[in-house]
């Protein structure tokens, strides 16, 4: 079975720019979660959708915005990109709302660099 | 605020050698421990989850254990191709809507042949 595809792997952006981040989930899980992991750090929370509906989101600015489409896939978007939005944004996805009980999948990420 | 601090933040051991890593947290109640583990250019994997004190988890060389303030990972008699840097995370059960995980910033192990 396919597990969590993210794209693109790499992607290289310009101060000030917009990026959109991609996600498919594996096959019948319906939540989706968003993580940034800073080199040398451990991954940290920014969303989370379930059946399309914002269920959770991290202490990120406004310039952070996600959305679920009917096929469970998600799109990660961030406005205004600044030199510290450099990371790997990592997409993790799970059958059930509350993952404490059916624990996270995760993607290998997108690794965004910004100049 | 939920605080997870892992420790060491490196470690190297001979192929053999047994070690622990630690883990400790601050929650307001834990709804779950996590553990992943993440290779150089992957996402993390899941290895256990842990939900009470007194709680242990085995895996291959790999065993989990929990007590109210800090949680190890065990690695018995490790390999090389157990070198990869070890992330423990928190779930609380504040119940104020967001799902996320808390993440420590890992122990990046080393096993040399």
């Amino acid at each position: 079975d396919a597990g969590v595809t993210q794209s693109p792997t790499h992607l290289i952006k310009t101060r000030g720019q917009h990026v959109t981040l991609r996600c498919s989930p594996i096959s019948g899980h319906k939540s989706v979660s968003w993580y940034q992991q800073v080199l040398g750090q451990g991954p940290q929370f920014i969303f989370q959708y379930y059946e399309k509906e914002e269920r959770g989101r991290g202490n990120f600015p406004d310039r952070f915005s996600a959305r679920q489409f009917p096929n469970y896939s998600s799109e990660l978007n961030v406005n205004a990109l600044l030199l510290g939005d450099s990371a790997l944004y990592l997409c993790a996805s799970s059958p059930l709302w509350r993952s404490y009980n059916s624990p996270l999948h995760f993607g290998n990420g997108t690794r965004l660099t910004v100049t | 605020e939920d605080q997870v601090t892992q420790s060491p933040e490196a470690l190297r051991l001979q192929e053999g050698e047994s070690s622990s890593l630690n883990c400790s947290y601050t929650v307001s109640g834990l709804r779950g421990l996590f553990w992943y583990r993440q290779d150089p250019g992957k996402g993390p994997e899941f290895l256990f989850t842990l939900y009470s004190a007194g709680e242990e988890k085995e895996k291959e060389r790999l065993k989990a254990t929990l007590t109210k303030k800090e949680s190890f990972l065990h690695i018995t008699a490790p390999k090389p191709e157990d070198s990869a840097t070890y992330l423990c995370a928190v779930q609380d059960d504040s119940g104020g809507g967001a799902d996320g995980l808390t993440f420590g910033k890992g122990t990046h192990l080393i096993i040399q042949p």
